[in-house]
């Protein structure tokens, strides 16, 4: 069964420094590996996902993701921290099992950007 | 082009009621998927909509269906309501083809709060 975690509830930064939200995966076949990022009382926003290819994924807003295969990893990054980028994010891989559109989603990660 | 709309935003329903929402999806796109999210049990997939066929169902009891019509606007109801079903519902729309494209971009959610 495909699965992603997220090891972390919360990350706190302070603004101007990197940011790292974790997540690890499970899969059978192609990881088809998503990040979404979600605001009060808003739906999901896409921010990036990985197919295959070039390990470092750039994606919305500044942030980029790092595929590692032997850790089996898809952490998050953004070189520079904004208070506005305080929100909750979720990792998702997609179950592509019979071709559908099913996402499973890891717990979710707050980040917390303080001035 | 527009994004995934949900209606209505915001609901009320006392338990035993049952409640129908909308997701119109992205010009195109032909899948729509559901989710539910609570503070417990996080994202969880609800089902998928593929031209009008229920392509794959996640593990909810029969109160939930759904359904999709010719212009891939879908609907899903809750019948009998219960306390556990408030929650935020999100629907998700994407092109349905699989592949390394596929991508779902999520609506703003209706949140249901059952008293």
């Amino acid at each position: 069964a495909q699965s992603v975690a997220q090891p972390e509830d919360q990350v706190n930064v302070a603004e101007g420094n990197p940011l790292t939200v974790k997540c690890t995966y499970s899969v059978s076949g192609n990881p088809y590996l998503f990040w979404y990022v979600q605001y009060p009382n808003r739906g999901l926003q896409f921010l990036l996902k990985y197919i295959t290819g070039d390990n470092l994924v750039k994606g919305s807003y500044g942030f980029e993701a790092e595929f590692n295969k032997s850790q089996t990893s898809f952490h998050l990054k953004k070189p520079s921290a904004l208070v506005s980028d305080s929100a909750l994010y979720f990792c998702a891989v997609r179950d592509d099992s019979g071709n559908t559109g099913k996402l499973i989603f890891g717990q979710g990660t707050t980040l917390q950007v303080k001035p | 082009k527009a994004g995934v709309t949900q209606t209505p935003r915001y609901l009320i329903k006392t338990r035993g009621q049952q409640v129908t929402l909308s997701c119109s999806p992205i010009s195109g796109h032909r899948s729509v998927s559901w989710y539910q999210q609570t503070p417990g049990q996080g994202l969880q997939f609800l089902f998928e909509y593929f031209s009008e066929t229920q392509r794959n169902k996640g593990n909810f009891p029969g109160r939930f269906s759904g359904r999709q019509f010719s212009n891939s606007r879908s609907e899903m109801n809750v019948s009998t309501l219960e306390l556990g079903d408030s929650a935020l519902y999100l629907c998700a729309s994407s092109s349905g083809q699989g592949g390394a494209q596929e991508t779902q971009y999520f609506g703003p959610g209706t949140r249901l709060l059952v008293l």
